[in-house]
């Protein structure tokens, strides 16, 4: 069964104090390791699709690595406007087109 | 473009009575997905359409639930009857997958934060 395990649940961090977040999964066959932020009352957004181990990507502060086993996002020097929930997704065989999402890392950032 | 649109954003009910969800995806998207997200499960893919067909409905959690797309602008999501452990946010999401990339970006819209009383 394809499952997505984020950690940690809750992340508090002062602004410019770099840190990342983990995305652990297991997956048969992955068609695509993707990265979502979602503010309070909001959809989730788009920032990031990785597709194979060793793949980087980078969007200002935030940079998405992946291996094999796990995608690590990286925040650099991080701004308060950065708190959000990141939300890490897969795609794999099984799913078809769908995407298997885990429980989010809520991050706050303070000034 | 307008993004994926939902209405309504909120919705209070009380039990028993029946719930839809609108949802309209994003011109040109082909493929069309209905998701709930709760605090305790997070976000879980309820069912998705390709092209207007349903493609995978297994996230259905019951038979209360139904989904149609009656047209490629046009989805709705119903609970009837509705129960208070329904009460959660419900999304709606669209993509335009490419065969050639494998490039599928879902696109959420902003949801349906549904209270069951």
């Amino acid at each position: 069964e394809d499952q997505v395990t984020q950690s940690p649940e809750a992340l508090r961090l002062q602004e410019g104090e770099s840190s990342s977040l983990n995305c652990s999964y297991t997956v048969s066959g992955l068609r695509g390791l993707f990265w979502y932020r979602q503010d309070p009352g909001k959809g989730p957004e788009f920032l990031f699709t990785l597709y194979s181990a060793g793949e980087e990507k980078e969007k200002e502060r935030l940079k998405a690595t992946l291996t094999k086993k796990e995608s690590f996002l990286h925040i650099t020097a991080p701004k308060p406007e950065d708190s959000a929930t990141y939300l890490c997704a897969v795609r794999g065989n099984q799913a078809g087109t769908a995407l298997i999402f885990g429980k989010g890392t809520t991050l706050s950032v303070s000034s | 473009d307008a993004g994926v649109i939902q209405s309504p954003r909120h919705e209070v009910t009380e039990m028993g009575q029946e719930v839809t969800l609108r949802c309209k995806p994003i011109s040109g998207h082909d493929y069309l997905f209905w998701y709930r997200q709760t605090m305790m499960r997070g976000l879980e893919l309820l069912i998705y359409f390709n092209n207007n067909v349903p493609i995978d409905d297994s996230g259905m959690p019951e038979d209360r639930f139904s989904a149609k797309m009656p047209n490629a602008s046009f989805s709705t999501l119903k609970i009837q009857p509705s129960e208070p452990r329904d009460s959660a946010v419900y999304f709606c999401a669209s993509s335009n997958y490419e065969a050639a990339t494998s490039y599928n970006e879902q696109f959420f819209g902003p949801g349906t934060r549904l209270t069951v009383l």
